[in-house]
């Protein structure tokens, strides 16, 4: 069955870089896009990005100068980069895949990791 | 961006039937999905593309609408569905979430 799971540090340092890895099993990467969605505790889902089946990627316009999103589709794994962290980046990062192949809809989430950005 | 708007909070009775509903600033086609979230939980898919229900799902859920203004029905209420509820579009790069709905039991 598709599963994705998050792994992360949980705690990062202001103005350090966020490395965040999904892990997926049930489907490929190269048939399947990842996206990342995060959840400020709290509050509501923001979408922060994309690697689409092809591996080109699509970022949130407000992330874009400090995220990267990249791949290992040998170990079924995606991964997120994001420099410069600041307190509003504290939240829950999930990752997810859709069903469609473009345009799609959230069908596959993992359970989350919490990532604190505190001194 | 695409901003979607959901009245912040309900709460209905047991039983009652209940509307959540949800605006977009520009059309979205029929491309708005909907998803239920508990707390310390994944957000879980309810409806996809405004009216088609999710696997697993009951058939207590329904969804319609097009373009700009869509609607989440439960019918009837069930305690368990004390939950928040968001909106999601997928028309409009990039895709965008509601603020949700936070559906209280009575």
């Amino acid at each position: 069955q598709v599963q994705l799971k998050e792994s992360g540090p949980g705690l990062v340092q202001p103005s350090q870089t966020l490395s965040l890895t999904c892990t997926v099993s049930g489907f490929s990467l190269t048939s399947n896009s990842v996206h990342w969605v995060r959840q400020p505790p709290g509050k509501g889902l923001e979408w922060v990005g994309a690697i689409w089946s092809g591996g080109s990627t699509d970022y949130n316009s407000a992330l874009k100068s400090r995220l990267s999103i990249s791949r290992d589709t040998s170990k079924s794994q995606v991964f997120l980069k994001m420099n410069s962290l600041q307190t509003e980046d504290t939240a829950i990062y999930f990752c997810t895949r859709p069903m469609g192949i473009t345009r799609g809809w959230f069908a596959y989430w993992g359970q989350g990791t919490l990532v604190t950005v505190s001194s | 961006d695409t901003v979607l708007t959901q009245s912040p909070a309900l709460a209905v009775s047991p039983g009652e039937r209940v509307s959540i509903s949800c605006r977009a600033s520009e059309g979205v086609n029929s491309y708005m999905h909907w998803y239920q979230q508990k707390p310390g939980q994944q957000p879980k898919l309810l409806i996809y593309k405004a009216s088609n229900l999710a696997s697993g799902v009951p058939a207590r859920f329904s969804g319609s609408g097009s373009g700009t203004d869509f609607t989440l029905t439960i019918d009837p209420v069930e305690a368990d569905d004390t939950a928040t509820y968001f909106c999601q579009q997928s028309w409009n790069d990039p895709y965008t979430f509601g603020a949700g709905t936070k559906l209280e039991l009575k």
